[in-house]
């Protein structure tokens, strides 16, 4: 069966401080991979996917940036922090294979920027 | 580009009560629609999906779907809740030549009181 990781599962940040969030995969090959913002009180705001190593696109223009640097793992990351990237951070996987849509998540990370 | 309208953002109601959260839907092209809960502190589960086939469709936990193509609506109903239905409820459609991509409507809570 397969099984996402994400950690840390909270973290408390100040302004301007470098950040890194991780996201694994087991238990599959080639998955497409997410990254998604949950503001406080709102919806999911899709950030990154990937459907390969090295391969990321960006739907919002922001401080954040991911990188995918083996199969099974996605990292978001910034260099300085805002107040603005507080939030609940999730990761998700879906098959890369033609027929199959659901999207599967993470346990999340709570990000908390001071 | 298609858009997902959760008409409710917040649903209280009492426990046994039946429940029905609402989806609307707009896309050119055929979708493929999907709930998800959240717990609190925690990430997405898949309660049901609509792919083809039968338009009424059943989830996890009781909670059952009816896809309405003319109405382009894709309600959530559960004939009596717990009060562990207590959650955030998200629908979301992707679009049947957008890969694995979803778009997430704005989120129901969903209060159920004793």
């Amino acid at each position: 069966s397969q099984t996402i990781h994400q950690w840390p599962a909270t973290l408390v940040q100040p302004v301007g401080s470098p950040l890194s969030l991780e996201c694994t995969v087991e238990g599959t090959s080639n998955p497409n991979l997410y990254w998604y913002r949950q503001a406080a009180g709102r919806g999911l705001q899709l950030l990154f996917y990937s459907v390969g190593i090295g391969q990321i696109s960006s739907e919002v223009p922001q401080n954040l940036s991911a990188s995918r640097p083996q199969d099974r793992q996605f990292i978001l990351s910034s260099k300085k922090l805002l107040l603005s990237d507080s939030g609940f951070y999730l990761c998700a996987w879906s098959w890369g294979l033609a027929g199959i849509y659901e999207q599967f998540f993470g346990p999340g990370t709570r990000l908390t920027v001071l | 580009a298609q858009s997902v309208t959760q008409l409710d953002s917040q649903v209280p109601v009492f426990e046994e009560a039946p429940v029905e959260l609402r989806c609307n839907y707009s896309s050119s092209v055929s979708v493929y629609l999907f709930w998800y809960v959240q717990y609190p502190n925690q990430g997405l589960q898949l309660l049901l999906k609509y792919l083809s086939g039968s338009t009424l469709v059943k989830g996890i936990n009781g909670f059952e779907a009816e896809f309405n193509k003319s109405q382009t609506s894709f309600h959530l109903r559960k004939p009596s809740v717990h009060i562990s239905d207590t959650a955030e409820y998200f629908c979301a459609v992707s679009e049947n030549n957008a890969g694995n991509m979803l778009t997430f409507g704005g989120g129901t809570r969903l209060m159920v009181k004793p």
